[in-house]
């Protein structure tokens, strides 16, 4: 069974310090990876995508993931954080035909964004 | 403007008293999904329907019942809602022809059944 883990429940970054959130997934080939991002009260927002080629993706607000098939990892990052990436974040292995649908999300990471 | 619209935003109501949130996307998407989020435990997939008439149990089933009788529209329905079924609700609807796209998501339905 598909399954994806975010080993941190909560981070604490300073303004303009470097983020990085972990991901790791279980999945049998290759699986459709994405981050979403949730504001308080708001639906979720897709950051970026992984679905095949270049493992180094871009994405939105200036983030950025890398795609490890070795480690089985899909990790997000962004070189400068802005108080208003204050926000809830999850990893998730996306339906496909290929898995039947089924989608599945990692329990999220709090980001908190000190001044 | 591409969207899922999800109704009610927030829903009180009392055990056993059946309801039925509703979801429609203006996307054509044949994939559509239902999510519950508590905290500390993300988003569980409760059904999903890969196009009309074609639906599945997700990770959390149990007490919910969906339909897919047209493209656009895929309501949650609680027969018989119980206090453990208060959470916070998504609808999601993507494409999945050609593998997968990104999830467009709703604003959410907070219900409390008391």
């Amino acid at each position: 069974a598909q399954s994806v883990t975010q080993p941190d429940i909560h981070i604490t970054v300073s303004e303009g310090a470097s983020l990085e959130l972990r991901c790791n997934y279980s999945y049998g080939a290759t699986p459709y990876l994405f981050w979403y991002v949730q504001s308080p009260g708001q639906g979720l927002q897709l950051l970026l995508k992984y679905f095949s080629g270049d493992t180094l993706v871009q994405g939105i607000k200036g983030f950025e993931a890398e795609f490890k098939r070795s480690q089985s990892s899909f990790n997000l990052r962004k070189p400068s954080v802005h108080w208003s990436d204050a926000a809830e974040y999850f990893c998730a292995v996306g339906a496909t035909p290929f898995n039947a649908g089924k989608s599945t999300f990692g329990d999220g990471t709090t980001l908190t964004v000190k001044p | 403007e591409a969207q899922v619209t999800q109704n009610p935003r927030y829903l009180i109501t009392v055990t056993g008293k059946k309801l039925t949130v509703t979801c429609s996307q203006n996307m054509n998407h044949e994939y559509m999904s239902w999510y519950r989020q508590d905290p500390g435990l993300g988003l569980r997939q409760i059904y999903y329907s890969m196009n009309v008439e074609v639906t599945d149990k997700g990770d959390v089933p149990e007490g919910y019942k969906v339909s897919r009788k047209e493209k656009r529209n895929f309501p949650l329905i609680l027969e018989s809602p119980s206090p453990n079924q208060t959470s916070l609700y998504f609808c999601a609807s993507s494409s999945i022809i050609q593998g997968a796209t990104e999830a467009f998501f709703g604003q959410g339905t907070r219900l409390t059944v008391v």
